[in-house]
């Protein structure tokens, strides 16, 4: 299995503008995090699926976020509009193991000029 | 409290041992993960523990768990260069099904 992917690696966009970050999970696992990571504040959940359906998104920071999981294979993360404090490291992880480990994607790194 | 506390940073010889500490939250955690992220990477599940464990080998892993004191600690053997990366430990808190992540602690292994 190629584990999770996730898409694009990097992006960078201006204020305002529209973003979306994708992920694949590993094939077969039920559960899908979406985490941010800053300096700042560390590693945060902002939200997680299990079966494509959203239990928690306690952590969205504001309704500029959203996120689906239209299907088991593909999930989508998007900010509209845009800002810059936005500026992070997003990562997907899935899981559906025995041990109910994660396993994270490489990430996107979004830059908000 | 409610944070999974976990030193930011540790500077080891080559070739010492690592100890990497944490301590979490809930006693009735079930399982407990070390995870390890190197520069521009996502993290990468090292090993996990049962919470009816005391230790868990692994190669030059060790991992030790103390539930009175809810305390967790990583032993790295032989620490090498290419150990040097930011270590997350994380518990997976009973009834739930989201990890609880500590702040990390940066390893530096010095030549």
């Amino acid at each position: 299995d190629a584990g999770v992917i996730q898409s694009p690696r990097h992006e960078v966009t201006e204020m305002g503008q529209e973003v979306t970050l994708r992920c694949k999970p590993i094939s077969g696992h039920d559960y899908l995090f979406w985490y941010r990571q800053t300096m700042m504040r560390g590693l945060e959940l902002l939200i997680y699926f299990n079966n494509n359906v959203p239990i928690d998104d306690s952590g969205m920071p504001e309704d500029r976020f959203s996120a689906k999981m239209p299907n088991a294979s593909f999930s989508t993360l998007k900010i509209q509009p845009s800002e810059p404090r936005d500026s992070a490291v997003y990562f997907c992880a899935s899981s559906g193991g025995r041990y109910n480990e994660q396993f994270f994607g490489p990430g996107t790194r979004l830059t908000v000029l | 409290g409610e944070d999974v506390e976990q030193s930011l940073f540790l500077s080891v010889r080559e070739g010492d041992s690592s100890v990497i500490n944490c301590t979490y939250t809930d006693s009735s955690s079930t399982y407990l993960y070390w995870y390890k992220q190197e520069p521009g990477a996502g993290l990468q599940l090292l090993t996990y523990i049962f919470s009816n464990m005391d230790m868990k080998q692994d190669q030059r892993l060790t991992v030790l768990l103390n539930k009175k004191d809810k305390h967790l600690s990583l032993r790295i053997a032989d620490t090498q260069t290419g150990d040097s990366a930011i270590y997350f430990c994380a518990e997976l808190r009973f009834g739930n099904e989201k990890l609880t992540f500590g702040t990390g602690t940066r390893l530096t292994i010095i030549p």
